[in-house]
């Protein structure tokens, strides 16, 4: 089946510009994440969703980041006033979520390479 | 707080030499699980293995194997007779049991080079 997918692929905006990153999971996978590359990085987890509610967001490193699910689907991260250090990968993850817990595993996108000018 | 660490860097090897990446967890749970994504060029991560920490059994999938030790918070993983299509950087990972769903810790991550 499909697997988890991400828009745009790309995207080089100008500091203080508004992003939005578009993330579509595996059909069926109630567990959504949000992870940031930084070059040369781990990845550091940002946000988690399970269903349309985000019970963590302890990683949105300020209040310029969002993200939304709707339709337990997709799922939206948005930067405000993007700032240069904002550019990174930005890497989308489903699971199937519930009850699973921590054994869950989670398959990523192809992510979203964000450059800030 | 959760932490993963790989040592090494960057590992640039000959193919058909084996090479062994590290990876040395923290927990302060005694339930969790520890993965192995690969992230080719192109940039997706592949998920390669999940072990539990109740299971150090030692396991293998053809050219890989991982040896998960829990008295010295080692989860490191084997390829045997690598070859030019290994080359990635490879993220061992962590996701501990107090929590009802799997915020995942990533180690840096290791870039294997395969030389031909």
């Amino acid at each position: 089946g499909a697997g988890v997918s991400q828009s745009p692929s790309n995207k080089v905006t100008e500091k203080g510009k508004d992003v939005e990153l578009r993330c579509d999971p595996i059909s069926g996978h109630t567990a959504l994440y949000w992870y940031r590359q930084r070059l040369g990085q781990g990845l550091e987890f940002l946000i988690y969703f399970q269903g349309n509610s985000a019970p963590d967001k302890s990683g949105l490193p300020s209040d310029r980041f969002s993200a939304e699910r709707t339709g337990e689907s997709v799922s939206t991260l948005t930067i405000q006033r993007t700032q240069q250090e904002d550019s990174a990968v930005y890497l989308c993850a489903s699971s199937l979520g519930g009850t699973s817990g921590s054994r869950d595993t989670q398959y990523f996108g192809p992510g979203t390479r964000l450059t800030v000018l | 707080a959760q932490k993963v660490t790989q040592a090494q860097t960057e590992i640039s090897v000959v193919e058909k030499e084996d090479v062994t990446l590290d990876c040395v967890y923290e927990t302060r749970d005694t339930t969790y699980y520890l993965f192995w994504y690969k992230q080719p060029p192109s940039g997706e991560l592949v998920f390669l293995i999940r072990r539990n920490s109740f299971d150090e059994q030692n396991e293998i999938s053809g050219r890989y194997s991982w040896n998960f030790q829990k008295s010295t918070s080692s989860f490191n993983f084997t390829i045997t007779a690598s070859q030019v299509v290994d080359s990635a950087v490879y993220f061992c990972a962590l996701s501990a049991g107090g929590t009802s769903y799997g915020k995942l810790t990533f180690g840096q991550g290791t870039i294997l080079t395969v030389h031909p």
